[in-house]
């Protein structure tokens, strides 16, 4: 696609409920990032996938936090039994391999809020 | 591990009057770059301006310029003759280069409001 697309915008949960984030990255972007974005901070590195490994998940916090990438391509984030800590927004990102300074092409976020 | 610290939670600006953000990060690497992104309300983060930390001279883009002080481990970002449309959070991220995590790390931002 022309650029990173993410799903759903935004998300309701009731606190226990499980949910699942979409991220589609730039076609051919081999690096993929997801980040959580809370109220008025800066976005705070969850986990990084090159292809279909997860490079680095050191980010994520908490074991009910999972992200895969199967086919290297669309990646989900995955939060079990939500908390209300859990209200973000969840960036992903996509990186080109052939741009050696980095610069990251951030999808439009998923508002997550939990009650 | 590397940590960037916007210090200015909030600036304002006239428009076309200009205005500078501040940015300082701390690192032991020699090779790295910095970066200026945008995020407009409720849309998605942009890149505005990026630095390759083995240039000396400040990278520009338009109407926007960075002062980069690698002695000082500082990157702030000059917007000139500011408009209405730059008024947005702008972050201030830091990468390492060949050798080091190829993960982003960024401040907390700087909200900059633009008025008429």
């Amino acid at each position: 696609g022309a650029g990173v697309s993410q799903s759903p915008r935004y998300k309701v949960a009731k606190r226990g409920q499980d949910v699942a984030l979409r991220c589609d990255p730039i076609s051919g972007h081999v690096s993929l990032f997801w980040y959580q974005q809370a109220l008025g901070q800066g976005p705070e590195f969850l986990t990084y996938f090159q292809n279909e490994a997860q490079l680095d998940k050191s980010g994520l916090p908490s074991d009910r936090f999972f992200a895969e990438r199967p086919e290297g391509s669309v990646s989900t984030l995955k939060i079990q039994r939500t908390q209300q800590e859990d209200s973000a927004v969840y960036l992903c990102a996509s990186l080109s391999t052939g741009d050696a300074t980095g610069e990251l092409f951030f999808g439009e976020g998923s508002r997550l809020t939990v009650l | 591990a590397q940590t960037v610290t916007q210090s200015q939670p909030e600036m304002s600006v006239q428009e076309a009057e200009t205005v500078t953000l501040s940015c300082t990060y701390d690192t032991s690497e020699s090779d790295y770059y910095l970066f200026w992104y945008k995020q407009p309300p409720s849309r998605q983060m942009i890149l505005v301006i990026r630095q390759e930390a083995y240039k000396q001279q400040n990278a520009t883009e338009n109407r926007f310029s960075v002062n980069f002080q690698k002695a000082a481990k500082s990157f702030s970002l000059k917007i000139s003759d500011s408009q209405l449309g730059d008024a947005a959070m702008y972050f201030c991220a830091y990468r390492s280069g060949t050798g080091g995590s190829y993960i982003p790390t960024f401040g907390r931002g700087t909200s900059l409001i633009v008025h008429p």
